[in-house]
């Protein structure tokens, strides 16, 4: 059975860093490009990240540019996401999601909360 | 970037019924859009990719139209299980991938 999960939030305050892991199951990061998307409170869906398979390329939203990295484990089968400089604004379930079949986000794990807060 | 409009923000819909909801892309995506579903509490689930192709175990009775820059996605009988948000997303300009900002699907 293919699946994500997802673990590493917490309460954080302005200004610090944490990490976020994903563990895949059931199939190898090897292959596939890997996203991080974030859900702030009772808002939309927003991306966040994305690692090529071959990680040699990474991409990120406007908002996070320099203060988030984005990187992968292959023999962990791991996804991460380091996240510096941390605002409120950075509060948030963040998921991590396959692109999968047809280019799509197939796969998603459950989501870990991050809340930042003095 | 191509910014995505969903509408209407909510619909409220009797089971049984037929509801059709609506994505707007702000430039051409071809056919480079899925359909997400979200209940509270949960990860969004692919629906449609390919903005017509339906995703591994999804009913029947939902389907999605489109190329370009307007979409649908339509539930042909509304079950309770239903009741939920829809988002919208482009996987053509990127990056960034955009969502669109969703469409409650309520209890009438």
């Amino acid at each position: 059975q293919m699946q994500l999960v997802e673990s590493g939030g917490g309460v954080v305050q302005p200004g610090k860093s944490l990490g976020l892991s994903c563990a895949a199951s059931g199939f190898t990061l090897k292959k596939y490009s890997m996203h991080w998307v974030r859900q702030a409170p009772g808002k939309g869906l927003e991306w966040v990240a994305v690692i090529s398979a071959d990680g040699r390329n990474k991409y990120y939203v406007e908002s996070v540019k320099g203060r988030f990295t984005i990187s992968k484990d292959g023999s962990k089968n791991t996804l991460y996401l380091q996240m510096d400089s941390l605002t409120p604004g950075d509060t948030a379930v963040y998921y991590c999601a396959r692109e999968g079949v047809g280019r799509a986000f197939d796969i998603w794990g459950r989501g870990t909360v991050v809340t930042v807060s003095s | 970037e191509t910014v995505m409009t969903q509408s209407p923000v909510t619909l409220s819909v009797s089971p049984g019924e037929r509801t059709t909801l609506s994505c707007r892309a702000s430039q051409s995506v071809g056919t480079n859009l899925a359909w997400f579903q979200q209940k509270p509490g949960q990860a969004p689930r692919l629906l449609i990719y390919g903005a017509s192709t339906r995703a591994t175990g999804i009913p029947a009775r939902f389907s999605g139209t489109g190329s370009g820059t307007e979409f649908t996605l339509t539930i042909s009988s509304l079950q309770s299980e239903d009741y939920a948000v829809y988002y919208c997303q482009q996987y053509d300009n990127w990056p960034p991938w955009t969502f669109g900002q969703g469409t409650k699907v309520e209890i009438k």
